[in-house]
């Protein structure tokens, strides 16, 4: 079974909307972190939010936010306020429990920013 | 100034011929980590290190082999054995040990077997 599924392979935004990209994750250790990171056309990760899951407030970070909802299992990112430049692939991540500290990615989802 | 560094950015081999990956990362990171990205898809951990002297498989070990002999080198090596290596490889570190909460990638190295 997949650990993290994002069912959204792409999206179209126009610039200056919000945009959501969907995450859900799949694990029973009570421990573990969620990742989101940007992927531009020429292939580095950058790492944009991270979420522990003991956290108490969502994750935010400039015009990034976690929707963190632990009890359906989603972390979805929002975007606000939308640029050209956020167009890249995105993926959600999880790290289970603390022994190994290895993380685990989704197939990702493209986002195009429409002028 | 600290980062990764992974070499070439392109590589090219004829089937049959064992090739290494380099990555290097100067940011004292205990863990390193080697992934597989083919087009379209997330990324597959291939082998990750906690520590020097040692290392696990993840995931799509098979055909790829790897050393940690240095805390700041981790380089990974596509055996013939590897069915299908052409592949986008992105190496990461991280610092273990307090809830890991950010890895640190590298520039990838695109590989073409042929």
């Amino acid at each position: 079974a997949q650990k993290i599924t994002q069912t959204q392979p792409g999206m179209f935004v126009q610039e200056k909307e919000a945009v959501t990209l969907d995450c859900t994750y799949d694990t029973s250790d009570p421990s573990y972190g969620l990742f989101w990171y940007k992927q531009p056309s020429s292939g580095e990760m950058i790492f944009l939010i991270y979420q522990g899951s003991y956290d108490q407030q969502n994750a935010t970070e400039g015009r990034y936010s976690l929707n963190f909802q632990k009890a359906r299992k989603s972390a979805n990112l929002v975007i606000s306020a939308s640029q050209l430049g956020d167009s890249a692939m995105y993926f959600c991540a999880m790290r289970e429990g603390g022994r190994d500290d290895k993380i685990i990615f989704g197939k990702g989802t493209r986002l195009h920013i429409l002028p | 100034d600290g980062g990764i560094t992974q070499s070439p950015k392109y590589l090219f081999r004829k089937e049959g011929q064992n090739v290494t990956l380099s990555c290097e990362q100067n940011l004292n990171h205990d863990a390193m980590y080697w992934y597989r990205q083919d087009p379209g898809q997330g990324l597959r951990l291939i082998y990750y290190s906690q520590i020097v002297n040692d290392f696990q498989k993840g995931d799509i070990a098979e055909g790829y082999s790897v050393s940690r002999e240095k805390k700041e080198s981790f380089p990974l090596t596509v055996t013939s054995a590897q069915k299908n290596p052409t592949a986008f490889y992105l190496c990461a570190s991280a610092r273990p040990g307090q809830g890991l909460k950010q890895q640190y990638f590298g520039p990838g190295t695109r590989l073409t077997v042929t």
